[in-house]
């Protein structure tokens, strides 16, 4: 079945850097994928929608200057949180928008745990 | 705006009881809802997806119906397992976006 992975699976670190996640499907070819963001014991809400090739769309209330999204190739897309702070601490998630059929399936990553310190 | 709603929040039983968990959305132009299951501070597993067209899915001992036209859905769990312990979350699919519910976290006792 489809795949899609992400790494790292955790991250920590200081505030003011830059963190990378990368978020790839593995078996398949993505043209559009979306990067969620779960607070402890909250549920996920989206971040942007990331299509391969153009800019990403971000939802109200997303910083894109401070959530920076590439989607370079069909495969993989990544998020970076540049100059991240300790309010930046989460479970990041990302899915991608299966192999064209009727279904519209997304497939989510494990997620990434980052913490800022 | 979409707005998916979970009820309850949190369910306690204990182990052979079935039991259903609850889905409620406002918009009912919908392209499918999917549910799934989350384990503590893991990512998210599939569970059954239905489409807008259908009124249910079953897999295992797990069913999920869906009326859109009310905009609920419900999933069903038999013989509950301490196994199916976790957060369920139902999701919506709203032509190329995900809402997410809250999800209901569930604790089944052996």
């Amino acid at each position: 079945g489809a795949v899609v992975s992400q790494h790292p699976s955790w991250v920590i670190c200081k505030s003011g850097t830059s963190v990378k996640i990368e978020c790839r499907s593995l078996d398949f070819q993505a043209t559009t994928m979306f990067w969620y963001r779960q607070f402890p014991k909250q549920s996920l809400m989206l971040m942007a929608t990331s299509n391969e090739g153009s800019k990403a769309t971000y939802e109200q209330g997303v910083e894109k200057d401070k959530f920076l999204i590439n989607h370079a190739s069909l495969t993989l897309s990544t998020l970076t949180v540049t100059s991240a702070h300790p309010e930046d601490s989460s479970f990041y998630i990302c899915s991608a928008r299966g192999p064209p059929d009727y279904t519209d399936t997304q497939y989510f990553g494990p997620g990434t745990r980052l913490t800022v310190l | 705006k979409q707005e998916v709603t979970q009820i309850p929040a949190a369910l306690s039983v204990p182990e052979g009881e079935n039991l259903v968990l609850n889905c409620s959305f406002t918009d009912s132009a919908i392209y499918n809802l999917q549910w799934f299951r989350q384990d503590p501070g893991k990512g998210l597993t599939s569970l059954l997806l239905i489409q807008s067209s259908q009124r249910e899915q079953t897999s295992g001992r797990l069913n999920a119906s869906l009326d859109k036209s009310s905009g609920r859905s419900t999933l069903y769990i038999a013989a509950s397992q301490p196994g199916d312990s976790a957060t369920y979350l139902c999701a919506v699919n709203n032509f190329n976006k995900f809402y997410f519910g809250s999800g209901t976290k569930l604790n089944v006792k052996p």
